[in-house]
């Protein structure tokens, strides 16, 4: 069946370090994928989505490829700030409709 | 624009009773997706609706049960409480004609169940 793997956490960087989240996946058929975010206390916001192979998907300095050769889409960021302190999630979403996601990745910026 | 609303905030119970959940969807969304998230994991698909009528099924026994009514919102039961049931229940909400996947989520009802 259909199934999400992402890297453990936490994650701890320094402000303005690169981020690299790695998310893989196992899919029959062509699957949308993507990242949504976690903020405490809060609901999931989408982040970014790629609904084909080798789309980028980006939003706020984050970046995602969907590669299909490699059945990823790991999440990127340049220079992360405090504020990106969140849980991170992966997920894949399938024709029907429904959402599949990692176990979620938690992101400790210090300043 | 209002997003997904979903009532209550929080809500405590003991087990073997039963609950109520609420959600309203996003402005101009017709389909609602409810999700349980266990702390520290991610949200597990419970079900969804589309025109009143329960659309896609995840792997959650019959104790869960949904409801949509003529203007979308729609309300997740759980009879029979146990202690495993505690968790963040998400509603999400999407528009059958576009981007299916594309789902919006509300704030999450946290149950506790002692």
């Amino acid at each position: 069946g259909n199934s999400v793997t992402q890297m453990e956490g936490p994650v701890t960087l320094s402000e303005e370090a690169f981020l690299t989240i790695n998310c893989t996946y196992t899919a029959t058929g062509y699957p949308s994928l993507f990242w949504y975010v976690q903020y405490p206390g809060e609901g999931l916001q989408l982040l970014l989505k790629a609904t084909k192979a080798d789309d980028k998907g980006s939003n706020k300095g984050f970046e995602a490829t969907y590669r299909k050769e490699t059945t990823s889409f790991h999440l990127e960021k340049g220079s992360v700030q405090v504020s990106d302190s969140a849980v991170y999630f992966c997920a894949l979403g399938n024709q029907g409709g429904k959402l599949i996601f990692g176990q979620g990745t938690e992101l400790s910026v210090k300043p | 624009d209002a997003g997904v609303t979903q009532s209550p905030t929080h809500l405590i119970k003991t087990r073997g009773q039963q609950v109520t959940l609420r959600c309203s969807p996003k402005s101009g969304h017709d389909t609602v997706s409810w999700y349980q998230q266990a702390l520290g994991q991610g949200p597990q698909f419970i079900f969804q609706y589309y025109e009143e009528e329960e659309r896609q099924r995840g792997n959650f026994p019959d104790r869960f049960s949904g409801h949509q009514f003529p203007n979308y919102s729609s309300e997740l039961n759980v009879n029979a409480l146990w202690l495993g049931d505690s968790a963040l229940y998400l509603c999400a909400s999407s528009l059958i004609g576009g981007s299916i996947n594309e789902q919006f989520f509300g704030p999450g009802t946290r149950l506790t169940v002692l």
